[in-house]
């Protein structure tokens, strides 16, 4: 399964940007990048995905090196309600079987 | 309507009990999963249905069984559990699989406790 490396915590100030890396060196050409997110108590959301360029929807960004071996995802103004576990996905074909594992994730707090 | 219902979103059972997890979704998506997360731990894929069938089977021991009786509903049937599975059992769908350009949808997930 493609593996991605995350920081296990962030802190961010609310209404500051936060930022958010991801590497993931051994993607293969045809793998997307996803995001996702967990508050407490719920389910994961998804937030954004992407393959080679940059993608920008209503909930974030998501930079994607050239070389696609890192990403970063970008909230452009964190609210307390960003406060979640923030997961990099690589989609994970084996076989002709497709799926998304979870890494770790990155908790990221945020300060008023 | 872009929600995924788990029910019941508690669970107690004893390791002799049979029980069931159900998860409905009416957004006409072919493909459903279960995720199990353990607490403070990401979620694992345990099975993936595809147009109802069963496309992937992660080597989940035979006491969790899923079934799909129709593309909104799926099952998670419960027997002879042990502690150690006491989870939060979390439910899935995309519009189809496999397809690495799909986007889940969670739902909020079975916290089961398994005494």
């Amino acid at each position: 399964d493609a593996k991605t490396t995350q920081p296990n915590s962030m802190e961010s100030n609310e209404e500051e940007p936060v930022h958010l890396p991801c590497n993931h060196s051994t993607i293969s050409g045809t793998d997307y990048i996803h995001w996702y997110r967990q508050l407490p108590s719920q389910g994961p959301e998804y937030v954004i995905h992407g393959l080679t360029s940059n993608v920008n929807n209503r909930m974030a960004s998501l930079a994607i090196a050239e070389d696609r071996k890192s990403s970063t995802l970008i909230l452009h103004r964190a609210t307390l309600r960003d406060a979640a576990v923030y997961y990099c996905i690589l989609s994970s074909e084996k076989g002709g079987s497709e799926k998304l594992v979870f890494g770790k994730g990155t908790k990221l707090t945020v300060n008023p | 309507d872009t929600e995924v219902t788990q029910t019941p979103k508690h669970l107690v059972m004893g390791m002799t009990n049979k029980k069931s997890l159900k998860c409905e979704q009416h957004m006409g998506h072919r493909a459903m999963y279960w995720y199990k997360q353990k607490a403070k731990k990401p979620p694992e894929l345990m099975f993936v249905y595809s147009y109802e069938k069963l496309s992937i089977n992660e080597s989940v021991p035979s006491r969790f069984s899923p079934e799909c009786p129709n593309s909104s509903l799926l099952n998670l049937h419960l027997h002879a559990l042990q502690p150690e599975d006491s989870a939060l059992y979390l439910c899935a769908s995309s519009q189809d699989w496999p397809q690495r350009n799909e986007k889940l949808f969670f739902g909020s997930g079975t916290q089961l406790s398994v005494l």
